[in-house]
């Protein structure tokens, strides 16, 4: 699988949009952009994941280039429940996951 | 949907004896399940991968006859660490699948050996 490359860190306001970017310019042509998070003890929760379009769910939207060679997740409207460590990753259909280092976002009153 | 549940949550044992945790899928059939380990501030590391009724894939230097898997339906798989060591204290996270769609993850065991 492709590596993918985030921010260490990030801060957000709360009640504001929450943008994490991800740089995965080696992506393939079959792979898709997982975003997973992670609060603190617990296990990784599903975000959202897509190829090449545009995604949105109840948790978030997920915003890919053209190219494919980076990303962006946005959680609309972040509240201090999102503090978490968020994972960019790429997969193949039916292959397995591998975490990276992630971003650790830390939402503030 | 797509619940996945592990038990026991939190497992304290004495250094030599073995320990089995439980995944569980809730609401669906898991046709492959994997297991990974978290070490305090890493990343989740991928252990093994396993079908229902075939036997586990590991990864390159997981121990397969320390780290014993079980996957003997498709709602369960069960790790074992036998003759468990103090270095073997660790989060341990399942997940499941259904064919080749989304994983999703259990809440997590967190096993100390003294």
């Amino acid at each position: 699988d492709a590596k993918t490359t985030q921010p260490t860190s990030m801060d957000c306001a709360e009640g504001r949009a929450a943008n994490l970017p991800c740089n995965h310019s080696t992506i393939s042509g079959n792979e898709y952009v997982y975003w997973y998070r992670q609060i603190h003890s617990q296990g990784p929760q599903y975000i959202i994941h897509g190829l090449k379009n545009n995604e949105t769910n109840e948790m978030a939207s997920l915003i890919i280039t053209e190219d494919r060679k980076s990303s962006t997740l946005i959680l609309p409207h972040a509240t201090l429940r999102d503090t978490a460590v968020y994972y960019c990753i790429l997969t193949g259909t039916a292959s397995k996951l591998t975490f990276g280092t992630g971003t650790r976002l830390q939402v503030t009153l | 949907g797509a619940v996945v549940s592990q038990h026991p949550s939190w497992v304290i044992c004495k250094s030599g004896t073995s320990v089995k945790i439980e995944c569980r899928s809730l609401d669906f059939q898991a046709t492959t399940m994997f297991w990974y380990r978290q070490f305090p501030k890493q990343s989740l590391m991928l252990m093994a991968t396993s079908n229902e009724g075939s036997k586990a894939t590991y990864e390159q230097g997981v121990e397969k006859d320390k780290f014993l898997i079980n996957h003997a339906s498709l709602t369960l798989s069960t790790l074992t660490v036998t003759s468990a060591h103090p270095e073997d204290s660790s989060f341990y996270i399942c997940s499941a699948r259904v064919r080749k769609e989304t994983q999703y993850f259990g809440p997590g065991t967190r096993l100390l050996v003294l």
